[in-house]
């Protein structure tokens, strides 16, 4: 009974490539959250997504950004022309169909460094 | 500025001391949950609270929902060094009606034996 796996668990970045961050959800999970985590900081909320749809993308900064749950496959978070303050642990929770009573499950991350 | 506010930012204490971590706003929660995060992993879910009043007991861990849901804090008696870890709380606005919630910075907590 797999929980939330995401990968790669470190990705190290040059400044100006992109950056693709993958989610699988929890078996049966169809709602799926990106946060973003920096040192010494709570979780910042980016995304909401449920499979083809795009919720609520308060969070996610306007440019460079962008994210994606298709029918098939993992969440997607891309990060295009990555800079050195996206440096920083990225978190996919999920959560199961039906009424959002909003319990999460947390994947253990992955941590995207920019040189 | 955050919209939860966590307090103390930092706690150190020994083995079999009891601790209170606390979460303000001036906000209204439909819902708050606490959970804890461990270094290199992600946080996990410790419990969520909806009720004004409401107490919540987790063996050695007490939950407690301000009455008027804009607070809440958690209590660990005669803390272990398992209890160690960054307690995150996080809480549901009542305007966010698909369950987004937002979160404090944390408290981290260091039990020494």
């Amino acid at each position: 009974n797999a929980g939330v796996m995401q990968n790669p668990r470190h990705l190290v970045r040059r400044r100006g490539q992109e950056a693709r961050l993958r989610c699988s959800p929890m078996k049966g999970h169809s709602h799926v959250y990106w946060y973003r985590q920096l040192p010494e900081e709570g979780l910042k909320f980016m995304v909401y997504l449920q499979k083809e749809n795009i919720i609520d993308e308060s969070g996610m900064p306007k440019e460079r950004f962008s994210a994606e749950f298709p029918k098939e496959g993992p969440s997607i978070l891309r990060i295009q022309q990555v800079v050195r303050g996206d440096s920083a642990a990225y978190f996919c929770a999920s959560s199961p169909p039906g009424r959002n009573t909003g319990e999460l499950f947390f994947g253990e991350g992955s941590r995207l460094t920019v040189l | 500025t955050q919209l939860l506010e966590q307090s103390p930012q930092f706690l150190s204490i020994q083995e079999g001391e009891n601790l209170t971590v606390y979460c303000n706003s001036s906000s209204v929660f439909s819902s708050l949950q606490w959970y804890r995060q461990e270094p290199g992993e992600g946080p996990v879910l410790l419990v969520t609270v909806v009720t004004g009043g409401e107490v919540k007991k987790l063996k050695r861990l007490t939950f407690q929902f301000g009455d008027a849901r804009k607070d809440s804090s958690l209590h660990i008696t005669a803390a272990q060094p398992g209890d160690t870890g960054l307690y995150l709380c996080a809480g549901r606005m009542t305007t966010d009606s698909w369950g987004k919630f937002q979160f404090g910075a944390g408290t981290q907590v260091v039990v020494t034996p």
